[in-house]
């Protein structure tokens, strides 16, 4: 079972380079978030949607994008890299009714 | 003020012991769901245990309790009979409200090392 995938696993950036970090999942949630997880931190809301053509900000928004064209896929943009967004980023989906979280494999990000 | 505490960035306990990791809350909704994930040092996030605000009876799944006191806004994570594959990072969060598309809000984690 697939579950969520997420592309790629590792990524080196240069400062004010763009990225797109895939995210896919085949459970049908119609619930998908992404989290960015630093050191210390715990992890931190970027992004959620709530159904395809839905968006939303979460806690830590600034320099990211993201789009839901399909329930399948949620992919986030980084517009502009810095070195402030070198973290590991988790993209998730939800499941009625309780709200766990499926995790993907975490993508590690390194803007240089 | 945060959503999620916790205290006890790490915890050290023996193989066979039993531990209790600390979470404390606070929301003002009525209805919130409370989880627990652990993240071992391979980076997956694992879930382990749910409470919803309304259950009456503490979560339980295997070796993992959840002990829910709803007055004192705690749900502490208890592991029985703790193994050395339980060396990892936990993590408690709670998602606020009924609807189950809505964000779950996580603490700092606390890392446990189980030695034998």
């Amino acid at each position: 079972n697939a579950g969520v995938t997420q592309t790629p696993k590792f990524q080196v950036l240069k400062t004010g380079q763009s990225m797109t970090l895939q995210c896919a999942q085949d459970m049908n949630h119609e619930y998908m978030s992404w989290y960015r997880q630093d050191p210390g931190m715990g992890l931190r809301l970027i992004h959620y949607s709530v159904g395809a053509g839905i968006t939303d900000q979460g806690e830590v928004p600034n320099g990211y994008n993201v789009s839901r064209s399909t329930t399948e896929d949620f992919p986030l943009r980084l517009l502009s890299a810095a070195p402030s967004q070198t973290s590991v980023y988790f993209c998730a989906s939800s499941e009625e009714p309780t709200g766990e979280l499926f995790f993907g494999e975490g993508s590690r990000l390194t803007v240089l | 003020a945060q959503k999620i505490t916790q205290t006890q960035p790490g915890m050290f306990v023996q193989e066979k012991e039993a531990v209790t990791l600390d979470c404390t809350y606070d929301t003002s909704d009525p209805s919130y769901g409370l989880f627990w994930y652990k993240q071992p040092s391979s980076g997956e996030m694992i879930f382990l245990i749910y409470q919803g605000s309304y259950d009456q009876q503490n979560a339980t799944e295997g070796r993992y309790s959840l002990n829910f006191q709803k007055a004192r806004k705690s749900a502490n994570l208890v592991i029985s009979a703790s193994q050395l594959g339980d060396s990892a990072m936990y993590f408690c969060a709670m998602r606020e409200g009924r609807q189950a598309g809505t964000a779950l809000i996580f603490g700092k984690g606390t890392t446990l090392s189980v030695s034998s």
